[in-house]
C-alpha cells in the first residue's frame, strides 16, 4: 500500500525549532518529488516547499513566508522527507501534511499523509 | 505570486444535484490546475489534474473543463460522500497557490 505517515508535531514556544518527518511505503521514494503543505485550524491549504528527487539534484523551493526558517531534505535510504522548522511564530500553527508529487504523471499532489499537528 | 480564487465559497445542495464550483486564476495558467477533495479531519485528496483528468478511483460524475485563467469542477449527481470541502490549486509557477476553497454542504 502507499503510503506517508507524518511524525514530529507538537507544542513549542515562539522563536523554537521543531523537525517534522514523514516516512515512506510502498513507492520508490527516491523518484519522486515531495512537498509540504499546511493548514491553520479552521482555515484553507498553503503549500509550503518542495524538494526535488536525487536526478534533478534534490533542489528546494520554498513558499515567501518560511523561506529563511524552514528547511526541506529528504533521507532516501530512509524513504523520509524532513521539515526543519527555525524560528517559529504563532502563525506557523498548523497541521502539515507532506504529499508526493507526482511530476512524472502531472502536476499533482496525489498521496497525503495524514498530517501532523505543529502549535506555537 | 498567482492568486487563485473560488465561488462560491459555500453552497448548499441535495443528493442528485448538480453542482459546478469555480475556480479562477489571477493570470494565465495553461491547464496546470488540479482539483483535491478534503472532508473534515482528514488528509486532500486528489480529484483530477491537468484540468480535466481525473485521478484513478474517483468516479466519473466528477468531471473539470477550463483553461487560461478560468476552470469549473462539477459533479454530475451529488452523493452523500461528496459533502466536503473542494479546493484548485495551481502549478504554473512558484508558490504553488491553492484556492481558499468552496464548502459543500447537505441542503
Amino acid at each position: 500500500e502507499v503510503q506517508l505517515v507524518n511524525s514530529g508535531g507538537g507544542l513549542v514556544q515562539p522563536g523554537g525549532s521543531l523537525r517534522l518527518s514523514c516516512t515512506a511505503s510502498g513507492f520508490t521514494f527516491s523518484d519522486y518529488y515531495m512537498d509540504w503543505v499546511r493548514q491553520a485550524p479552521g482555515k484553507g491549504l498553503e503549500w509550503v516547499g518542495r524538494i526535488r528527487n536525487k536526478a534533478n539534484g534534490q533542489t528546494t523551493e520554498y513558499a515567501a513566508s518560511v523561506k529563511g526558517r524552514f528547511t526541506v531534505s529528504r533521507d532516501d535510504s530512509k524513504s523520509s522527507l524532513y521539515l526543519q522548522m527555525n524560528s517559529l511564530k504563532i502563525e506557523d500553527t498548523a497541521v502539515y501534511f507532506c504529499a508526493r508529487d507526482n511530476v512524472v504523471k502531472a502536476a499533482a499532489f496525489d498521496v497525503w499523509g495524514q498530517g501532523t499537528m505543529v502549535t506555537v | 505570486a498567482i492568486q487563485l480564487t473560488q465561488s462560491p465559497s459555500s453552497l448548499s445542495a441535495s443528493v442528485g444535484d448538480r453542482i459546478t464550483i469555480t475556480c479562477r486564476a489571477s493570470q494565465d495558467i495553461g491547464s496546470a490546475l488540479a482539483w483535491y477533495q478534503q472532508k473534515p479531519g482528514t488528509s486532500p485528496k486528489l480529484l483530477m489534474y491537468d484540468v480535466s483528468t481525473l485521478e484513478s478511483g474517483v468516479p466519473s460524475r466528477f468531471s473539470g473543463s477550463g483553461s487560461g485563467t478560468d476552470f469549473t469542477l462539477s459533479i454530475s449527481s451529488l452523493q452523500p460522500e461528496d459533502f466536503a470541502t473542494y479546493y484548485c490549486q495551481h502549478f504554473k509557477n512558484y508558490p504553488f497557490t491553492f484556492g481558499p476553497g468552496t464548502n459543500v454542504e447537505i441542503k
